[in-house]
């Protein structure tokens, strides 16, 4: 069975602070693995995905995220947060068509 | 290129009352889902069409929920008759050919349901 699991609801930073949001999984199979954000009022946007290779992907806006088998981990990282980055942060693993998704993580930037 | 649209943006109804939503992806994206988030708890999916067929509907709660995509356009979400526990963010998202599992699917901007 897959499963997402999402650390903090809400993660709270200063600008140009260091971003860590944090999403481990559990995949029956080979994972497939995808950050989305939702800024308010919008859809869901990809940020990144990792399917194969290169363990450590760079994705939009500044964002990467590395893939830890050994740790079942893909946490999203960002160097210097800026305030246009408030939004809420979603970790998924597609399995079979399917996205299984954790409850996702607010993200709040303070001046 | 237009998004995935959906349709209402927001919805509130009385419990008993029916409610349908419509969902538009993606021109050409033969494969539809529909993903309800419940309460800011995690979305979940509820079913995938390719064209006009149901492929998957394992995550429909029960049924209540009836689910169409006449013509292998647009689809529609309908609840009938609505209770309580239905209320929460109806997402819909489409995606191009899925033999290869890489492809991510591009999701609209949900459907907020409130069942009062």
């Amino acid at each position: 069975a897959q499963s997402v699991t999402q650390l903090g609801s809400h993660v709270s930073v200063s600008e140009g602070a260091l971003v860590l949001l944090r999403c481990n999984y559990s995949s029956s199979v080979p994972p497939y693995l995808f950050w989305y954000v939702q800024y308010p009022n919008q859809g869901l946007q990809l940020l990144l995905k990792y399917t194969t290779g290169a363990t450590l992907v760079k994705g939009i806006n500044g964002f990467e995220a590395e893939f830890k088998k050994s740790e079942t981990s893909f946490h999203l990282t960002k160097p210097s947060a800026h305030m246009s980055d408030a939004a809420e942060y979603f970790c998924a693993v597609k399995s079979f068509n399917k996205f299984y998704f954790g409850s996702g993580t607010k993200l709040n930037v303070k001046p | 290129e237009a998004g995935v649209t959906q349709f209402p943006s927001h919805s509130v109804i009385e419990k008993g009352q029916t409610v349908t939503l419509r969902c538009d992806p993606i021109s050409g994206h033969d494969n539809l889902y529909w993903y309800r988030r419940v309460m800011g708890k995690e979305i979940k999916f509820l079913l995938h069409f390719v064209k006009e067929s149901k492929q998957d509907e394992s995550g429909m709660p029960n049924n209540r929920f009836l689910a169409e995509r006449t013509g292998g356009t647009y689809s529609t979400l309908k609840v009938q008759p609505a209770e309580l526990e239905d209320s929460g963010v109806y997402f819909c998202a489409s995606s191009q050919d899925t033999l290869a599992s890489s492809y991510e699917q591009y999701f609209g901007p949900g459907t907020r349901l409130t069942v009062t």
